[in-house]
């Protein structure tokens, strides 16, 4: 497996709090994603990044933000948790983004209470 | 966004039997790219496909790019239980991203 790390592995936070999320690779690659994976939606993409300093939008930002200060780490923020923010969070990493394979960390199951 | 539709969502199978997922998009893809997700487990890719009608075949599994790059399908010759888990297609989005299907989940009984 790739030299990914999700940290928290698991994690039980009350709406309203905020909560970061972080993502540690070994790989030195460019590109470091955010997907949220839910019954019956699949991956979906929350933010991406493309560099450091260097971060994008996916289809499902909204409350959440991203940060990447150097490359070997991408981290998530929830400003203000809610209960629709229950989920399990994959980070992913590639090297040359949409023509290569990604890899996938181990994921972070997130309880919004 | 450019979004890829996966059918079925569900699949249930005597073990084997054989197995087919599709993926559709109403855009053309550059490329495509299938990962499989065991239960509990986090998404592992398979296999990238580029051009326009290829076929690539890993063992049992077959992949297959549509002439027209907006369709490709996944197609597993006599299942196993080892097969058991949620297959994904992903095709790339307006920026450095892959967006990914909803997957099938594939339940293969013994």
């Amino acid at each position: 497996d790739a030299g990914i790390t999700q940290s928290p592995r698991h994690k039980v936070t009350e709406t309203g709090t905020p909560v970061t999320l972080r993502c540690h690779q070994t790989e030195n690659h460019r590109y470091m994603y955010w997907y949220r994976q839910d019954p019956g939606h699949g991956l979906r993409l929350i933010h991406y990044s493309y560099g450091v300093k260097d971060t994008d939008k996916g289809e499902v930002s909204d409350g959440y933000s991203v940060s990447r200060s150097k490359t070997e780490d991408f981290l998530l923020t929830l400003e203000s948790a809610t209960s629709s923010q229950t989920s399990v969070y994959f980070c992913a990493i590639s090297a040359q983004g949409l023509n290569t394979e990604a890899f996938f960390g181990q994921g972070t199951r997130l309880t919004v209470v | 966004g450019q979004q890829v539709m996966q059918i079925p969502q569900y699949q249930h199978v005597q073990e084997g039997e054989d197995f087919t997922t599709y993926c559709n998009s109403s855009t053309t893809l550059s490329n495509i790219q299938w990962y499989k997700q065991r239960p509990g487990g986090h998404p592992v890719f398979l296999i990238q496909l580029v051009k326009s009608g290829e076929v690539k075949k890993q063992k049992r599994l077959t992949f297959q790019f549509g002439e027209a790059k907006k369709n490709s399908s996944l197609h597993i010759t006599a299942t196993q239980t080892t097969d058991v888990g949620t297959y994904f297609c992903a095709g790339p989005n307006s920026g450095y991203a892959l967006n990914f299907g909803k997957g099938t989940s594939l339940l293969v009984t013994p």
